[in-house]
């Protein structure tokens, strides 16, 4: 099993382009999150995602958008990036009755 | 809604030496509570949790962490630690399902760095 998977690994967007990031998994996992983690502030829940058709707002929302039309993809769109989107962002899965989240290994996006 | 508080951002500390990393969170209602490590350039792995049941649970390279729900603090330990250990913990907290959402709150991180 991959477990989770994000792409790409790195980006450099410049302000104003849209990009999407994407993150799939292969633990039939009902939970899905993004977070953004920027340097000495932890990690901020931007959206998340209980199944498939169901999404809703973290901590961060703004500037993002997220659909889950399959259980296996919960992927993050940027329209308009801005330099305070420079970030690195993890997508996590979790099962419904298992507290333990599973991390991706990350996009590093740049936006200048 | 929770919080996380990790009170140290850095933590140098020699090689074979103890090490704690410290930890309190508020909430109003009862707590699951997790340490994450992130090794560099990687995602984060679970350290160990406490969801009920002892006070003191345990990780498989030696860390541990004890709830103590008087002083709200899941404090991290290690008797002796190694160069491998250096790395970034976070501590979180989630409320359980009947009590709250599940999503989880991250502390702002504790750099461990342990030099030879």
């Amino acid at each position: 099993n991959a477990g989770v998977t994000q792409t790409p690994k790195f980006r450099i967007l410049k302000i104003g382009q849209s990009m999407t990031l994407q993150c799939t998994q292969d633990m039939n996992h009902n939970y899905m999150y993004w977070y953004r983690q920027d340097p000495g502030m932890g990690l901020k829940l931007i959206y998340y995602s209980v199944g498939a058709g169901i999404t809703d707002k973290g901590e961060v929302p703004n500037g993002y958008n997220v659909s889950r039309s399959t259980t296996e993809d919960f992927p993050l769109r940027l329209e308009l990036a801005a330099p305070s989107q420079t970030s690195v962002y993890f997508c996590a899965t979790k099962t419904r009755y298992l507290e333990t989240q599973y991390f991706g290994p990350g996009t590093r996006l740049l936006v200048l | 809604a929770q919080s996380v508080t990790q009170l140290d951002s850095q933590v140098p500390v020699f090689e074979e030496a103890p090490v704690e990393l410290r930890c309190n969170y508020s909430s109003s209602v009862s707590v699951y509570l997790f340490w994450y490590v992130q090794y560099p350039n990687q995602g984060l792995q679970l350290l160990l949790k406490y969801l009920s049941g002892s006070t003191l649970v345990e990780s498989i390279n030696g860390f541990e962490a004890e709830f103590n729900k008087s002083q709200t603090s899941f404090h991290l330990r290690k008797p002796s630690v190694h160069i491998s250990d250096t790395a970034e913990y976070f501590c979180a907290v989630s409320a359980p399902p009947q009590g709250g959402s599940e999503k989880l709150v991250f502390g702002k991180g504790t750099k461990l760095t342990v030099n030879p």
